[in-house]
């Protein structure tokens, strides 16, 4: 079974600047999750789609970053502009249903360098 | 609401050594707990977690966890560590948001192991 794909691996961007990340989840998966993880700190959720819908996006800067996932597969995380504190690794997550102890399934993650 | 602490952000320990990273939760409800392990410039992997049932969870790689209510903990431990276990632990919590249940991470620990 194919695991959580995202690219690309490594970005580096001036401040100001816009950038995006692409995720594809585990095929049928359901739910999928965006977590924000900056040095020395856990993965803090951003967003959440169930199918291709929005479940919980509360913690999303949303006068800068923005998300989607089309047809219910892969999805986009969108940051324009970039300031220099959105460096970070950003990691993307899915799972079969949004149960409370349901497994999430982690891709490598997009280290984001902003200068 | 949910959350985790990890005591320690740095464990070191020599090789064939007892591993022992701590975890302690904060809930009003029984919660859902996870460890999950990140091998350097790669996503989170599952080791365990605890539902319900027996109090004793048992992982992958020769980790477990043991579930203590009356002392709000759920440390990780391995009898004796092998220099492949080098990596960042983090505790989770499944906390419920507004349409599901998400992950609440802890800062982490790194675990170092000597030769």
């Amino acid at each position: 079974e194919a695991g959580v794909a995202q690219s690309p691996r490594y970005k580096i961007i001036e401040k100001r600047q816009s950038v995006a990340f692409w995720c594809n989840p585990i095929s049928g998966h359901a739910t999928l999750y965006w977590y924000q993880q900056i040095l020395g700190q856990g993965p803090k959720l951003l967003i959440q789609f169930q199918n291709n819908g929005v479940v919980d996006d509360s913690q999303l800067p949303k006068d800068r970053f923005s998300a989607e996932r089309l047809k219910g597969v892969d999805s986009t995380l969108k940051i324009q502009p970039a300031k220099l504190e959105d460096s970070a690794v950003y990691l993307c997550a899915s799972s079969s249903d949004p149960g409370s102890y349901n497994e999430q399934f982690f891709g490598p993650g997009t280290r984001l360098t902003v200068l | 609401a949910q959350s985790v602490t990890q005591l320690g952000s740095h464990v070191s320990v020599s090789e064939g050594a007892l591993v022992l990273l701590r975890c302690n939760y904060s809930s009003s409800v029984p919660p859902y707990l996870f460890w999950y392990v990140q091998y350097p410039n790669q996503g989170l992997q599952l080791l365990l977690k605890y539902t319900t049932g027996a109090t004793l969870v048992k992982g992958i790689n020769g980790f477990e966890a043991e579930f203590k209510k009356s002392e709000t903990s759920f440390h990780l431990t391995k009898p004796s560590a092998h220099m492949s276990d080098a990596a960042e632990y983090f505790c989770a919590v499944s906390l419920f948001s507004n349409s599901g249940y998400a992950l609440n991470f802890g800062k982490g620990t790194s675990l170092l192991v000597t030769p």
